[in-house]
């Protein structure tokens, strides 16, 4: 079964710092794009980064360049988010997902690890 | 970057109804156009990837089209288990931009 599983999320204070891990089973991980995507409280989902297979590209949404880096280990079928200088509109649930660029949709979706950004 | 405007943001509609909801790329994404379904407390749900393929286990009620820039997602009849908010994501090399979402609640 293809699955994605993320962890470390948790309470920051604003202008901290966090490491969120995606570990993924069940499909050939280095062959695949890799995204994060995250969901404010009540509201849509926005895209927030996406790695190509071998971490060669990386893209982001403008509000958070040259904040969060996105970046994986295929030896550990892991891919990361390091997420810097947090603000409080960074507050969401982020989710791992395989796809979402290089023309792969997004599919599968992990359960999501819930970031407060909150003093 | 590309935009992706979807529309309407709620659809009031009943078991039967026939459902469509729009989406529209701020430029061409060719056919890289997916739609998901997502319901309260749970992670989207793939439902149509490549404009109109239906991914495994998705009844055939559901239904995509379009090309360019205009697409759409249509539910031929509105099941129950069908209202839930939709989105469509553009996915092309440089970015996965999502609709801001369509509720489809009971009338």
């Amino acid at each position: 079964e293809m699955q994605v599983v993320e962890s470390g999320g948790g309470l920051v204070q604003p202008g901290g710092s966090l490491r969120l891990s995606c570990a993924a089973s069940g499909f050939t991980f280095s062959t695949y794009w890799m995204s994060w995507v995250r969901q404010a409280p009540g509201k849509g989902l926005e895209w927030v980064a996406n790695i190509n297979q071998d971490g060669t590209e990386k893209y982001y949404v403008g509000s958070v360049k040259g904040r969060f880096t996105i970046s994986r280990d295929n030896a550990k079928n892991s891919v990361y988010l390091q997420m810097n200088s947090l603000r409080a509109e960074d507050t969401a649930v982020y989710y791992c997902v395989r796809g979402g660029g290089g023309g792969s949709s997004s599919s599968p979706w992990g359960q999501g690890t819930l970031v407060t950004v909150s003093s | 970057d590309i935009q992706m405007t979807q529309s309407p943001s709620t659809l009031s509609a009943s078991v039967g109804d026939r459902v469509t909801i729009t989406c529209r790329a701020s430029q061409s994404i060719s056919s890289w156009l997916a739609w998901y379904q997502q319901k309260p407390g749970k992670a989207p749900n793939l439902l149509i990837y490549k404009v109109s393929r239906l991914d495994s286990g998705v009844p055939s009620r559901f239904s995509g089209s379009g090309s360019g820039t205009e697409f759409t997602l249509t539910i031929s009849s509105l099941q129950p288990d069908d209202f839930a908010t939709y989105y469509c994501q553009q996915y092309n090399n440089y970015s996965g931009t999502f609709g801001q979402g369509t509720k489809v609640e009971v009338k």
